[in-house]
């Protein structure tokens, strides 16, 4: 597709259960980021992938969150054990990869997640 | 680590009137700096970026930059506000020596008075 797709749009879920969030970035974008926007604050950064290196994993805020990146495309976030806390907005973006570049970054509608 | 500080939550101006947004950088070397936008449920736009060169940066919607190495700021500013700037705004900075991450502000929402 023409930009990043981010699904499901909403989400509600127990807590306690886990969840999935698919990010599919733009075609040829070696770097994806996840974000979460929790309501009246900023952006959170929690993970990013830059092509086949280990992802910088230092924004997760528990060992709860995990994410992974399927033949260098496709991003799955995942939650485990859902908290009320978790609720927020996810987003997921991705940019033409590389170092010493000013890559923009390209944002999709992001995942409203809500925790019950 | 890079970081980068938006001290203000909140900016109000009159329509018409210039606007600024305050942004603040930390970063081992020599910043590329972005500006973006969310406006009411929709996703985060790109606005403008520093990379190098004219310290004076223009970019979508009327909307312009400067980037102060001295006071390592990079303010958003707008000389004519209209109605329909209002939106949520976040300035964000990498660190080009290190990887592409790339870290954003708490951001700054607009309202732009009729």
């Amino acid at each position: 597709g023409a930009g990043v797709s981010q699904s499901p749009s909403n989400k509600v879920t127990e807590k306690g259960k886990d969840v999935e969030l698919r990010c599919d970035p733009i075609s040829g974008h070696t770097a994806l980021y996840w974000y979460r926007q929790s309501l009246g604050q900023g952006l959170e950064f929690l993970i990013y992938f830059q092509g086949n290196s280990a992802p910088d994993k230092s924004g997760l805020p528990s060992d709860r969150f995990s994410a992974e990146r399927t033949g260098g495309s496709v991003s799955t976030l995942t939650i485990q054990r859902t908290q009320q806390e978790d609720s927020a907005v996810y987003l997921c973006a991705s940019s033409l990869g590389g170092t010493g570049v000013g890559n923009i970054q390209y944002f999709g509608a992001g995942t409203r997640l809500s925790v019950l | 680590a890079q970081s980068v500080a938006q001290p203000e939550d909140q900016v109000n101006v009159a329509e018409g009137n210039p606007l600024t947004v305050k942004c603040t950088y930390s970063v081992s070397g020599n910043p590329y700096l972005f500006w973006y936008v969310q406006y009411p449920n929709r996703g985060l736009q790109f606005l403008l970026k520093y990379i190098t060169g004219d310290n004076l940066v223009k970019g979508s919607y009327g909307f312009e930059a400067e980037f102060n190495k001295s006071q390592t700021s990079f303010h958003l500013k707008k000389p004519s506000a209209l109605v329909s700037d209002s939106a949520l705004y976040f300035c964000a900075v990498r660190d080009p020596n290190r990887d592409d991450k790339i870290i954003f502000g708490k951001g700054t929402r607009l309202h732009i008075l009729p």
